[in-house]
């Protein structure tokens, strides 16, 4: 399959663990956060998205998480699956307004059977 | 609803062409970006369109430039291809663009330039 990316740091976990993926942002001034999940060979997929005046949100087996105190997201994935191996990128919007995203630089999910 | 297509899937050129890669967003979305991801600099912003108007633009030379037609289908052309042009491109459209409505991503173009 087409590499993401080469140097990627790696979360390996058991199937049916939790999983936690943790992003730094950069910019205090963003305001809207986003996950997103990367299978090989394909666009990143939507996961779940979280507004500044937010501490926390909850999605279907995921939780983001953020801490704008130390300009930090945290993605929790709950009873992990094989299905959820991927590069996991969180983005932050630079620009109010508009959808202007800068994504970090990923973190490959490892899950074993 | 389907979802965002874009054409072609690969592509091979050689340096000193140039290339144009194709989008269609979801239907009813009117605003559509473009993103560059490589192993080394990772997804990086290229442009916005909406309503035909490009309304933001990354750091990318001129050589990068989109448009965007009446239907929302939009078109980025790269003129004088570099290697360091070889990546994949990704287009995402959204609703408006704004907070409520994020990106949703096609599978991208992979082009590879030699």
């Amino acid at each position: 399959g087409e590499s993401v990316g080469l140097h990627l740091p790696t979360l390996s976990v058991q199937e049916g663990d939790n999983s936690i993926i943790n992003c730094a942002y950069s910019n205090s001034a963003s305001d809207y956060f986003i996950w997103y999940k990367q299978e090989s060979g394909k666009g990143p997929q939507f996961i779940i998205d979280i507004r500044s005046n937010m501490d926390k949100r909850q999605g279907q087996r995921v939780t983001v998480l953020l801490n704008k105190t130390v300009k930090h997201l945290s993605l929790q994935i709950a009873a992990t699956q094989p299905g959820d191996s991927a590069v996991y990128f969180c983005a932050e919007n630079w620009d109010t307004g508009f959808q202007k995203l800068v994504f970090g630089t990923g973190t490959r999910l490892l899950v074993s059977p | 609803k389907a979802g965002v297509t874009q054409t072609p899937r690969y592509l091979i050129k050689t340096r000193g062409q140039q290339v144009t890669l194709s989008c269609s967003p979801i239907s009813g979305h009117r605003s559509v970006s473009w993103y560059q991801q490589t192993p080394g600099q990772g997804l990086q912003f290229l442009f916005e369109y909406f309503s035909e108007t490009q309304r933001n633009k990354g750091n990318f030379p001129g050589r990068f430039s989109g448009r965007q037609f009446s239907n929302s289908r939009s078109e980025m052309n790269v003129s004088t291809l570099e290697l360091g042009d070889s990546a994949l491109y990704l287009c995402a459209s959204s609703v408006e663009g704004g907070f409520n409505s994020p990106l949703h991503f096609g599978n991208g173009t992979r082009l590879t330039v030699t």
